[in-house]
């Protein structure tokens, strides 16, 4: 079956670097696009970023753009999230993403999600 | 960017009942591209709708979604006692950006 697991998170001070691990299983993952979604405690979802089936392309959402860096290795099956100068209003659950694929229509929603990774800023 | 706005906020209703969730944009979504989530408490989210009103796999017909241009509507015909739950719309557009609403909460009346 599809398992999608995140890993990295924790406590961490603001101004410092995290980096998250997402490991996926069950999925043609180098057929996949991969995201990363976050939830802050009590809040809604925020996208963050993607990365293409093959790493080539990169987006990001503005709060964190220029901060952080999404890569994966097709070779592991897994993508990573790199945090650096991180904020008190990154505190949040990390979500692993897949985006959906169809007979190679992307639809451009999330259809496995991994159990998230809770990540805290906090001096 | 374009703005979600769900409403209302909370439902309050019994099993049995009829849950309509509505969704607007604030500038007309690419029909393909509106989906609807389904997230209980200490869970990730799960996708229910995709491409407006197409259903995920493993998802009960009593789910469908609707709408065109900004209104969209998520639907549930008979609330069963795992329906309660917190439902997001997200759209996607070309920046590309994925945006969602901010959510809507099923609760037992």
């Amino acid at each position: 079956q599809v398992q999608l697991v995140e890993s990295g998170g924790g406590v961490v001070q603001p101004g410092r670097s995290l980096r998250l691990s997402c490991a996926a299983s069950g999925i043609t993952f180098d057929s996949s696009a991969m995201h990363w979604v976050r939830q802050a405690p009590g809040k809604g979802l925020e996208w963050v970023a993607v990365i293409s089936f093959d790493g080539s392309t990169e987006y990001y959402a503005d709060s964190v753009r220029g901060r952080f860096t999404i890569s994966r290795d097709n070779s592991k099956n897994t993508q990573d999230l790199q945090m650096n100068n991180l904020r008190s209003d990154d505190t949040a659950v990390y979500y692993c993403a897949r985006e959906y694929v169809e007979s190679g229509w992307y639809h451009r929603a999330f259809d496995y999600w991994g159990p998230g990774t809770l990540v805290t800023v906090s001096s | 960017e374009i703005v979600l706005t769900q409403s209302p906020g909370t439902l309050s209703l019994s099993p049995g009942d009829r849950a309509t969730l509505s969704c607007r944009a604030s500038q007309s979504v690419l029909s393909r591209y509106l989906a609807w989530y389904q997230q209980k408490p200490g869970q990730a989210p799960r996708l229910l709708i995709y491409g407006v009103s197409s259903r995920a796999t493993g998802i009960p017909d009593r789910f469908s979604g609707s709408g065109s241009g900004t209104d969209f509507t998520l639907t549930i015909s008979r609330l069963e006692p795992e329906d309660f739950a917190v439902y997001y719309c997200q759209q996607y557009d070309s920046s590309p950006t994925w945006t969602f609403g901010q959510g809507t909460r099923v609760e037992v009346k």
